[in-house]
Formats: C-alpha cells, sequence, structure tokens
C-alpha cells in the first residue's frame, strides 16, 4: 500500500497546459484501468474530475483529460484558468480487493 | 441529490475511542462500497478504509489495521468507523466517500478528529 508519487508542485500561465504525472507500480496503477484523479480546493472537499484512466463525470470540463502508460498515469489540464488552482490527488482503486491508494497531490498554482 | 454527512469527531485523548458516522442520501446505499479517506491537517488524502456493499470485503490501511472497524448498517443508510487507540497521528479531517467500480464519486464535508492530551 505505497502511495502512489506525484510532483510536489507544477505552474502555468492562463491558457497554456500543464501534465501531472502519478507513479504506482503493477500493483495499482498499472494492474487496473481504475486510476481516479480529484480536484481539491483550500477548505473544500475532494472532487472527481477523471475516473477509470480518462473518463470524465457529467459536468467537468473537457480541458480536463486523463491518460496511462504503463505504471504512470497522467492528468491534463488545457487552457488553464485561474479557478483551476488547487490541489490535485490520484488514485488507483478498485472494488475487487476493498483497498485503496492515494498520490502524495500536486499543488497546481495559476501564475 | 447525493449527500453524505459525517458526525462523531472532536477532541480526544490519545489511547481512546471515538466512533464516526455517515449518513448517506440520495442513492441506494445498499448497492455501494462506502470508504473512510483522512487528511491530516496541511496534509494529503490518505484512504483509510472501505467497506463492499454487504459488508463481505474489507479493506483497512496499514496504518490503522487492527485498531479501527469499519461497519455500515444498510437498514439505516450509514457507514461507521470505530477508532480504538488513538494516536496523535490520527488527527485529521475524515471523510466518508462513495464508491463505483474505480472510483471515489461522492465525498462528505468531513468531521475533524483531534487526538491530544
Amino acid at each position: 500500500q505505497s502511495a502512489l508519487t506525484q510532483p510536489a508542485s507544477v505552474s502555468g500561465s492562463p491558457g497554456q497546459s500543464i501534465t501531472i504525472s502519478c507513479t504506482g507500480s503493477s500493483s495499482d496503477v498499472g494492474g487496473y484501468n481504475y486510476v481516479s484523479w480529484y480536484q481539491q480546493h483550500p477548505g473544500k472537499a475532494p472532487k472527481l474530475m477523471i475516473y477509470d484512466v480518462s473518463n470524465r463525470p457529467s459536468g467537468v470540463s473537457n480541458r480536463f483529460s486523463g491518460s496511462k502508460s504503463g505504471n504512470t498515469a497522467s492528468l491534463t489540464i488545457s487552457g488553464l484558468q485561474a479557478e483551476d488552482e488547487a490541489d490535485y490527488y490520484c488514485s488507483s482503486y478498485t472494488s475487487f480487493n476493498t483497498l485503496g491508494v492515494f498520490g502524495g497531490g500536486t499543488k497546481l498554482t495559476v501564475l | 441529490e447525493v449527500q453524505l454527512v459525517e458526525s462523531g469527531g472532536g477532541l480526544v485523548q490519545p489511547g481512546r475511542s471515538l466512533r464516526l458516522s455517515c449518513a448517506a442520501s440520495g442513492f441506494t446505499f445498499e448497492d455501494y462500497a462506502m470508504h473512510w479517506v483522512r487528511q491530516a491537517p496541511g496534509k494529503g488524502l490518505e484512504w483509510v478504509s472501505g467497506i463492499s456493499w454487504n459488508s463481505g470485503s474489507i479493506g483497512y490501511a496499514d496504518s490503522v489495521k487492527g485498531r479501527f472497524t469499519i461497519s455500515r448498517d444498510n437498514a439505516k443508510n450509514s457507514l461507521y468507523l470505530q477508532m480504538n487507540s488513538l494516536r496523535a497521528e490520527d488527527t485529521a479531517l475524515y471523510y466518508c466517500a462513495k464508491a463505483r467500480v474505480g472510483e471515489f464519486d461522492y465525498w462528505g464535508q468531513g468531521t475533524l478528529v483531534t487526538v491530544s492530551s
């Protein structure tokens, strides 16, 4: 149950694109297509942004996209906006074994 | 509208116990796995425990195994977390989260647990 590895911080200017990586192992990220991403603004509960590696829940902007290669998943935010400034967490969870793990979180700063 | 409302947090001395509750509404509670996720002050999210729809499958983080017990009452649409032998490092905001196959799609607002003498 080792935490997934994310960069501590990333930054970008409005309109630019950024990518946040999430590295795990063949036991979690690499073993299943069940990687999800969460956005958390200060003082707020996390919000699901991406599930099943690359799917967006209803209501989430198509500026958010996800992908995976091997044991590393990625979240890309295009056309950065001020309101995207938040903490982002990846997670690998599957109902098959009722175990979950999160990444350490990445603080996104919009310059 | 899905709602998850946690309760039961508070200030507790090290070594003591506390029971958290999560009241669910707006969905068929008995159809979904449920989880507890915590966040220490200024820190990241940490998965704590999860329970399948019928309580047949339960999991715990190594950090709480043997001290915490998750349970649910589908008749009352409620999720619980019994926390024993609490430590200072258990101080955190505890979130209740609804799960689908591979993600946590709804979260409560959390209940704060502070372990201190």
